[in-house]
């Protein structure tokens, strides 16, 4: 069986520019989340969908960032327009409901220049 | 909120010789604490875990205790192999206010075996 997949595997932008970074979760998995991390911290939590709602996007840092997941399956993080800060490596996990362990995909790095 | 420490490193260490990684948290309610690890080109995976006090996880040799008393849970190996160097993150689950069950990190410890 597949495990979770992310597209692509590392992205560098400009300052400005517009990214889409793609999560694939296991088949079956209705909990997908997004987390992120930035050089020398700690990977944070961004947010959590159950199918195709958001339970919780408490972690997300602005309204530059905008995550979808159409249809229960996969899903998209935006970031628009894209800030130095930004940089980091985004990590998708997906689960299924009612259990608590999480896998997660090889994650995206992305680089704002 | 609830926050996970653990020793940085890098830590390097030859073939066969005993690890430790200490990983301490704080938290509000009762989580389930976890270690993940990452090999080099890899995601994340969850190497062992433990959801209440005085569970031991293991797993691939490694083990680590839910101590309550002292809110840690340190990973430990017997005798590392070249085969386990990556990053070791340990981690606990956290209940947000909507009701998502995210996890909290620690900052990950690199860990080099030479042969």
């Amino acid at each position: 069986e597949a495990g979770v997949t992310q597209f692509p595997s590392h992205s560098v932008i400009e300052k400005g520019q517009t990214v889409t970074l793609r999560c694939d979760p296991i088949s079956g998995h209705d909990n997908l989340y997004w987390y992120r991390r930035v050089m020398g911290k700690e990977i944070k939590f961004l947010l959590h969908f159950v199918k195709e709602s958001k339970q919780d996007e408490s972690g997300m840092p602005n309204n530059r960032f905008l995550a979808e997941r159409t249809g229960g399956t996969y899903s998209t993080l935006k970031v628009q327009p894209a800030e130095l800060e930004d940089s980091g490596v985004y990590f998708c996990a997906s689960s299924q409901l009612a259990y608590n362990e999480q896998f997660f995909g090889p994650g995206t790095r992305l680089t704002v220049l | 909120g609830d926050s996970v420490t653990q020793m940085e490193g890098p830590v390097t260490l030859s073939e066969e010789a005993c690890l430790t990684i200490n990983c301490t948290y704080t938290a509000t309610g009762y989580p389930s604490l976890f270690w993940y690890v990452q090999y080099p080109g890899e995601g994340l995976q969850l190497l062992l875990k433990a959801t209440k006090a005085d569970d031991k996880g293991s797993n691939k040799g490694f083990e680590a205790t839910y101590r309550k008393e002292t809110t840690s849970f340190h990973l430990e190996k017997g005798s590392v192999q070249v085969s386990d160097s990556a990053v070791y993150f340990c981690a606990l689950s956290d209940l947000t206010q909507g009701g998502s069950e995210k996890l909290v990190f620690g900052k990950g410890t690199k860990l080099t075996v030479n042969p």
